[in-house]
């Protein structure tokens, strides 16, 4: 079965800290994509990012990087020196193909609160 | 301009009411899709729609019935809605609906059936 799990409901840290957002997920294709997604507070999701189930290359852009681990199954997120605009529920996504199409299959999310 | 739009914003209705919510994407994508997201729920894909055409129905129940005239409107009509239908809809629209491509999010609609 395909599932996405992001343990952590919330999380509130104080401005400048660091803070992982965990992502685990479970495939059984050998072809997949991970993503993450922000929801800040107006609502629209916001993509972030997309790895393929080939390229475990760690990614940085700016405050942000994510970590691809395919022996833990994992793919979480960290955010440097946080900032209160980086509120927001962060979403965990993985897509394939299953035997009726393409799939998307989102985490629960995992609200992070910036406190100034 | 937003790349996808949703309207209205929020709507309340009761069980017997019917009513539409409507999502426009000016990005021109060939992909829709309708997501539910309740709370402390993963999103759950409803429909997608490729090249207006649906491909995937994922055992939503007929009291939400979508309706795709072009590829850069969606539709969802619901009908005798139940309260546990309460929710964010949110919209979302890519270049495919290949499983490697982002999707591109509306605000949502914030539906409350009373």
């Amino acid at each position: 079965a395909q599932k996405v799990t992001q343990a952590q409901t919330e999380i509130s840290v104080v401005e400048k800290e660091d803070v992982t957002l965990d992502c685990v997920y479970e495939t059984r294709d050998t072809t997949y994509y991970l993503f993450w997604y922000k929801q800040p507070p107006s609502g629209e999701l916001v993509f972030l990012i997309r790895r393929n189930s080939f390229d475990e290359q760690n990614e940085i852009s700016g405050r942000y990087s994510w970590n691809f681990q395919k022996s833990t199954s994992s793919f979480n997120f960290t955010i440097t020196a946080s900032q209160v605009v980086d509120s927001a529920v962060y979403f965990c996504a993985l897509s394939g193909v299953t035997n009726t199409g393409n799939q998307f299959y989102f985490g629960t999310g995992t609200s992070l609160t910036v406190i100034p | 301009e937003t790349g996808v739009t949703q309207t209205p914003r929020h709507l309340v209705m009761g069980m017997t009411n019917k009513k539409s919510l409507k999502c426009e994407q000016h990005l021109g994508h060939n992909a829709m899709y309708w997501y539910k997201q309740s709370a402390k729920k993963p999103l759950e894909l409803m429909f997608v729609y490729s090249l207006e055409e649906r491909v995937e129905n994922n055992s939503v129940p007929s009291r939400f019935s979508p309706e795709c005239p072009n590829s850069s409107h969606l539709f969802l009509h619901l009908h005798t809605l139940q309260p546990e239908d309460s929710a964010l809809y949110l919209c979302a629209s890519s270049l495919d609906s290949s499983s490697y491509n982002e999707q591109f999010f509306g605000p949502g609609t914030r539906l409350t059936v009373l």
